[in-house]
């Protein structure tokens, strides 16, 4: 299995842009879940989904952030428009059921001007 | 409000030497405790995992304790390697009211660096 695939690997843009980030969680896997991670706060839970449902957004910062999972094998997680303080590490991670260990994906670093 | 703690925040050592990460935490209820290592500029890898039951689990040269009663956690790691090298997140549960998913609450991490 080729674990969980994130793209872009590194994303550079200036304020006000959109951003859209890329998630592949492995098959099988039916919970997915989207971490902020900064020195400041370290890891943060956005958002998680269950079979393709967003089950838990209260930790996404603003409405700026929106995130969809149209079907099992994708996810998105869009910042618009995007601000300097919004620079972190966005992971996505994915588990089989809601207590099993979770699966990092390699992250997206995420830099605005 | 949940909350983990983890000390110190950064350590060196030298290679061969064993080093031992400290985890608080005051979640409540406690379903189970989590430690990962992450490699820098990768996600975070599960070691162990330690329920209410569990006061030690070991994975090869790392090796987690739990003390449910003192709510606190550590993290051995014998006979350094400059592989270990990472940073290392405590990760607590308290199941949540969501299934667990949202029941997680993260440590900032222990930054230890392994010099030759």
């Amino acid at each position: 299995d080729a674990g969980v695939i994130q793209s872009p690997r590194h994303e550079v843009t200036e304020m006000g842009q959109e951003v859209t980030l890329r998630c592949k969680p492995i098959s099988g896997h039916d919970y997915l879940f989207w971490y902020r991670q900064t020195m400041m706060r370290g890891l943060e839970l956005l958002i998680y989904f269950n079979n393709n449902v967003p089950i838990d957004d209260s930790g996404m910062p603003e409405d700026r952030f929106s995130a969809k999972m149209p079907n099992a094998s994708f996810s998105t997680l869009k910042i618009q428009p995007s601000e300097p303080r919004d620079s972190a590490v966005y992971f996505c991670a994915s588990s089989r059921g809601a207590w099993g260990e979770q699966f990092f994906g390699p992250g997206t670093r995420l830099t605005v001007l | 409000k949940n909350q983990v703690e983890q000390s110190p925040q950064s350590l060196i050592i030298l290679e061969g030497k064993n080093c031992t990460l400290q985890c608080n935490y005051t979640v409540s209820p406690f379903s189970n405790l989590r430690w990962y290592k992450q490699d820098t500029g990768r996600g975070p890898v599960s070691l162990t995992i330690m329920t209410f039951s569990e006061n030690t689990k070991s994975n090869g040269r790392y090796t987690a304790t739990l003390d449910a009663d003192t709510k606190q956690s550590s993290l051995h790691i014998t006979a350094s390697q400059l592989s270990d090298s990472a940073s290392y997140i405590c990760v607590v549960s308290d199941r949540g009211t969501g299934g667990g998913a949202d029941g997680l609450t993260f440590g900032k991490g222990t930054h230890l660096i392994i010099q030759p």
